[in-house]
């Protein structure tokens, strides 16, 4: 079945440093979207992106679609401590679905 | 809170016992979905629902498993005769179909079988 990868698994960085962060399949996706987890909590979607080659912000969140459509990163610029979370790339199939595929996840850290 | 509502937050049951967990989605989204979510694993997705039709279920969705949604609103999902792999936090989500990318979660509830 269609999985993804999600790089890298876990993070440590100062406050104030950029991360980056990716996601790449095996097939390709229709949508790619980005979402943070806070523990004991739901996900919550940051950034959805529809076309090849799209380039979105949120704030401090830049996330783009890869031309292939199996890839996908997302940037966060000068973090801060709440910054930390597990972050997920989820890609949504091709055709007449309502399912989304998670990757398993980047744990950011941010150190004060 | 308007947002996507789950009941319970936490269950503990013992195994071979039936647990049942709801869904009350943000008002007006006509779709709602059912994913599962283990320790350090994303979201798998179960099944979703669009009103009260349910459109698609994933293979992980064994014949233990059933979920509904009767009148188009609120969701139930029943794991029938628990086993200890069913550990794990069920999340419930929501969307209107015309923004199906615009999906919000629930908080999620915590099965541990024991």
């Amino acid at each position: 079945g269609q999985q993804l990868n999600q790089s890298p698994q876990s993070m440590f960085i100062q406050e104030g440093e950029d991360v980056s962060m990716n996601c790449t399949s095996s097939s390709i996706f229709n949508t790619w979207l980005w979402y943070k987890q806070d523990p004991g909590e739901g996900p919550v979607l940051l950034i959805a992106l529809y076309k090849a080659g799209e380039l979105t912000s949120n704030g401090r969140l830049t996330a783009q679609f890869g031309t292939t459509r199996k890839d996908s990163f997302l940037n966060i610029s000068a973090s801060i401590p709440s910054d930390v979370g597990i972050y997920f790339c989820a890609g949504r199939p091709f055709g007449n679905t309502g399912k989304l595929i998670f990757g398993q996840g980047t744990t950011l850290q941010v150190k004060p | 809170d308007t947002g996507v509502s789950q009941d319970p937050r936490h269950k503990i049951t013992k195994r071979g016992q039936n647990v049942t967990f709801r869904c009350d989605p943000i008002s007006e989204h006509n779709r709602l979905y059912w994913y599962r979510q283990t320790l350090g694993q994303g979201p798998e997705f179960l099944t979703y629902f669009q009103n009260e039709a349910q459109l698609e279920k994933s293979r992980l969705l064994s014949d233990r498993f059933s979920a509904e949604r009767p009148k188009g609103s609120f969701s139930t999902l029943e794991i029938q005769r628990t086993e200890q792999g069913d550990s794990a936090m069920y999340l419930c989500a929501s969307s209107l179909w015309q923004e199906a990318n615009t999906i919000y979660f629930g908080e999620g509830s915590w099965l541990t079988v024991v």
